[in-house]
């Protein structure tokens, strides 16, 4: 069974500039969900999706957002990118029963220069 | 609001020794409580999980953890330290609706073994 898949596995941006992230959940699952892992920050929860909709976003500004789609892959996009957006951007999912547990991708590693 | 803390930044350990990391956390309710781990430049492999009954969970790779109500905490053991076991290792709780939606985690514990 394939895991979460992340793409690209790197990306370098300009400040200012979009960035666009994407991830392909495990079969089955419904549930795809955003971490952000800055250095000297830990790992942040960044937005949660669900069966398409958005169910709930951490403490994260308006240009962050996102997007489910119909197969329930997800696109993460990042809007007038800051020097602080350079992160590991992990992807997890899992299937929205109680006593599930979340699957993570390897990540994106987003720079921003 | 809920927090995890991991005390220990940093644990350096022999191979073949035994293992603790440790984990407290602050949540309202009964939580949801994995350990995770991650290898240098990839993603996070869970461990084990906590959600409800035998408090003393098994997970992979040797590893277990108790959970202790009294004290909030959820420590993570293993009896004989490997060296592939070096990484860093994240404490996480969920929410108590058993989702694994919004988890918060700890700022982690970098383990180094020495041969």
């Amino acid at each position: 069974e394939a895991g979460v898949t992340q793409s690209p596995t790197h990306l370098i941006k300009t400040r200012g500039q979009q960035a666009t992230l994407r991830c392909s959940p495990i079969s089955g699952h419904t549930s795809v969900y955003w971490y952000q892992q800055a250095l000297g920050l830990g790992l942040q929860f960044l937005l949660w999706y669900d069966e398409g909709e958005e169910r709930n976003r951490g403490n994260f500004p308006p240009r962050f957002s996102g997007r489910q789609f119909p197969n329930y892959s997800s696109e993460l996009n990042v809007n007038a990118l800051e020097l602080e957006d350079s992160a590991l951007y992990l992807c997890a999912s899992s299937r929205h029963l109680r006593g599930t547990e979340a699957f993570f991708g390897q990540g994106t590693r987003l720079t921003v220069v | 609001a809920q927090s995890v803390t991991q005390p220990d930044i940093h644990i350096t350990v022999s191979e073949g020794a035994s293992l603790e990391l440790r984990c407290n956390y602050s949540y309202g309710a009964t939580p949801y409580l994995f350990w995770y781990v991650q290898s240098p430049g990839q993603g996070l492999q869970l461990l084990l999980k906590y959600f409800s009954g035998d408090t003393l969970v098994q997970g992979i790779k040797g590893f277990e953890a108790e959970f202790k109500r009294s004290q909030s905490s959820f420590n993570l053991r293993k009896p004989s330290v490997h060296w592939s076991d070096a990484a860093e290792y994240f404490c996480a709780v969920g929410p108590n609706t058993g989702t694994a939606s919004k988890l918060t985690f700890g700022t982690g514990t970098r383990l180094q073994v020495t041969l």
